[in-house]
């Protein structure tokens, strides 16, 4: 079975700053995605990027960018000029050939600060 | 395309009832998987359906269930509703391809149980 797993619980960070949120996770899968949710207090779960583990280069999607390190089977976010709107919480999720089934890990907190 | 859409967005009941959510998924999607969110447990994966069949399933009590219809439209049902039920339910359609692909989230159902 697979495991996600975020070690921070909450992190804050001042505008227009620089944020790195943590994801680890465990699989014997060698095909699978990665990727990052964003739930803001309205509730919606928005995808923020996306990574496939057969790609060696790291997805960015604007302020947005990952670390995906495949040996180590680890996958943080990095989130460059910080908005007030990218207060939320993040979730990591895995994604393998387990049809319809996305595991998550128990999310982080993030709070940018004006 | 319009996103995943999920009615009702709130619902209270009370314990021993039962209750009906519906999910419709993006267009052209064929799997939707519903998934309990509550501050405790986290995000859990209850079941997926794909072309009207449960293709996965959870670690769930039989009080849960769902279908599907041929338009993909999917409903999840809860019988003999406990306090313990009260959560955010989330569901996620994507294509249905076999391997791993994005699933993309409806606004949930907060279903209260007094």
């Amino acid at each position: 079975a697979q495991t996600v797993t975020q070690s921070q619980p909450e992190m804050s960070v001042q505008e227009a700053e620089t944020v790195t949120l943590s994801c680890t996770y465990d699989t014997s899968e060698n095909n699978y995605y990665l990727f990052w949710y964003k739930q803001p207090p309205s509730r919606q779960m928005i995808l923020v990027i996306r990574q496939e583990a057969y790609k060696q280069q790291n997805a960015t999607e604007n302020r947005f960018s990952v670390n995906f390190q495949k040996a180590a089977k680890s996958f943080s976010l990095k989130i460059s000029d910080s908005q007030l709107g990218d207060t939320a919480m993040y979730f990591c999720a895995f994604k393998g050939a387990n049809a319809g089934k996305s595991t998550f890990g128990d999310g982080t907190t993030l709070t940018v600060k004006p | 395309k319009a996103g995943v859409t999920q009615t009702p967005r709130y619902l209270i009941k009370t314990r021993g009832q039962q209750v009906t959510l519906s999910c419709s998924p993006i267009s052209g999607h064929r799997s939707v998987s519903w998934y309990q969110q509550t501050p405790g447990q986290g995000l859990q994966f209850l079941f997926e359906y794909f072309s009207e069949t449960q293709r996965n399933k959870g670690n769930f009590p039989g009080r849960f269930s769902g279908r599907q219809f041929s338009n993909s439209r999917s409903e999840m049902n809860v019988s003999t509703l406990e306090l313990g039920d009260s959560a955010l339910y989330l569901c996620a359609s994507s294509l249905g391809r076999v391997g791993p692909e994005t699933q993309y989230f409806g606004p949930g159902t907060r279903l209260l149980v007094l």
